[in-house]
């Protein structure tokens, strides 16, 4: 019954690599979010989505695209990754925009 | 100078203590406030939701909200060795779901 998951758990890949990152919601929430954590612990947003329109989209690279199949769905591809990539990624949702967000577990995402 | 400012630790304590958590910051907008605790390797959790100033408190918890000094802070009492954990602060206005977060206070509380 977990809340926000993603998978997969670690992602360990080389340079240049194309990856996906899935989230999934089973709250009803009608915003997800993807977030990076860096090495020093910070969380920053990098896109939000609501009812499968992007609300938010911070100055993050080109080769980062959120897709939404449907409401429940928040998945993060990465195009040609790079050795800054590295970090843990969170999805996240909320029921409304401009509410509490729930996190999901991370991906820890390490390119070699 | 960052827009959400917190002390990353560590902190160390022993079972039972008085802990203090703060963050402080910039814009005099923000008027949510939240703290999220994150264990090693897991996702943060929402502990405390809070609008404008004021107290809040939940069981062991007490969140309060200084907005004239921009200031807020988590009190936990009676500390305990689960709660070893880093604590982030977040805020956001009030018509933007763009949270900003602080770098988190790491804490670790002894038996």
């Amino acid at each position: 019954d977990t809340a926000v998951s993603q998978t997969p758990k670690y992602l360990v890949t080389q340079m240049g690599n194309d990856k996906s990152i899935k989230c999934e919601q089973n709250l009803g929430h009608d915003t997800m979010y993807w977030y990076k954590q860096d090495s020093k612990k910070f969380l920053k947003i990098m896109f939000s989505y609501n009812n499968k329109e992007l609300i938010i989209n911070e100055t993050v690279p080109n080769r980062f695209s959120p897709k939404s199949p449907d409401k429940a769905h928040l998945n993060l591809h990465i195009n040609s990754l790079e050795l800054g990539d590295s970090a843990v990624y969170f999805c996240a949702s909320s029921p409304q925009q401009q509410e509490t967000q729930y996190f999901g577990p991370g991906t820890r995402l390490l390119v070699l | 100078q960052k827009e959400v400012e917190q002390d990353p630790g560590p902190l160390s304590v022993p079972e039972g203590a008085i802990v203090s958590l703060n963050c402080t910051y910039s814009n005099s907008a923000f008027q949510y406030f939240m703290w999220y605790r994150q264990y090693s390797r897991k996702g943060p959790e929402l502990l405390m939701y809070t609008y404008s100033s004021g107290n809040k408190e939940d069981g062991r918890f007490t969140a309060q909200v200084d907005k004239s000094s921009k200031y807020i802070s988590l009190f936990i009492r009676d500390s305990q060795p689960s709660d070893s954990a880093t604590y982030l602060c977040a805020m956001r206005l009030y018509n933007n779901n763009d949270m900003r977060f602080g770098a988190g206070t790491r804490l670790t509380v002894k038996p």
